[in-house]
């Protein structure tokens, strides 16, 4: 069984691009979540989506925004980058289920110069 | 304050020894408490889930524990390995809340030395 994957693995991107970052969740698994992580800090909650509807945003701009597919895979999209915006993107995958792991992929390096 | 804290900061044991790595946190209540190892640049890997009626769970040489009284957590890494060095983390899902509410700490950095 394939874990999460996530890609690309590692992006460089100018200020004022656009970026999208994409995943797909454990096979069976319905619930994707998005999370980026500064180096030194924890995950921050960014989005999250089951059953192909959003069910939870964090606090970030409207800069970012995702979807989930059919198939459940899910893109994460942020416009007009900032150099803040360079950190480790992590996708994670569940049931979706109280009390269920939650699996994360590798992430996505994005470096913003 | 972050309501969950982790202890010590960062820590460096020679290979082979055994130790302990420290969460308490003040969300209450909570529906489950959860160890991450985390490999710098690398996403989260799980170790383990207990929720607040389980005090402890055994994951290989992990073991963690839970005092929902004290709520405090526990990591015992036993025989440590050189591929044991990483940020473990601690995160708490609120009662009633689902991934999205995860509320993470700050992670123990852990070295282990040859």
């Amino acid at each position: 069984d394939a874990g999460v994957t996530q890609s690309p693995t590692h992006l460089i991107k100018t200020r004022g691009q656009h970026v999208t970052l994409r995943c797909s969740p454990i096979s069976g698994h319905k619930s994707v979540s998005w999370y980026q992580q500064v180096l030194g800090q924890g995950p921050q909650f960014i989005f999250q989506y089951y059953e192909k509807e959003e069910r939870g945003r964090g606090n970030f701009p409207d800069r970012f925004s995702a979807r989930q597919f059919p198939n459940y895979s899910s893109e994460l999209n942020v416009n007009a980058l900032l150099l803040g915006d360079s950190a480790l993107y992590l996708c994670a995958s569940s049931t979706g289920q109280l009390n269920t792991e939650a699996f994360f992929g590798q992430g996505t390096r994005l470096t913003v110069v | 304050k972050n309501q969950v804290e982790q202890s010590p900061q960062s820590l460096i044991i020679l290979e082979g020894k055994n130790c302990t790595l420290q969460c308490n946190y003040t969300v209450s209540p909570f529906s489950n408490l959860r160890w991450y190892k985390q490999d710098t640049g690398r996403g989260p890997v799980s170790l383990t889930i207990m929720t607040f009626s389980e005090n402890t769970k055994s994951n290989g040489r992990y073991t963690a524990t839970l005092d929902a009284d004290t709520k405090q957590s526990s990591l015992h890494i036993t025989a440590s390995q050189l591929s044991d060095s990483a940020s473990y983390i601690c995160v708490v899902t609120p009662q009633a809340g689902n991934n999205r509410k995860l509320i993470w700490g700050l992670g123990t950095s852990l070295a282990v030395n040859p």
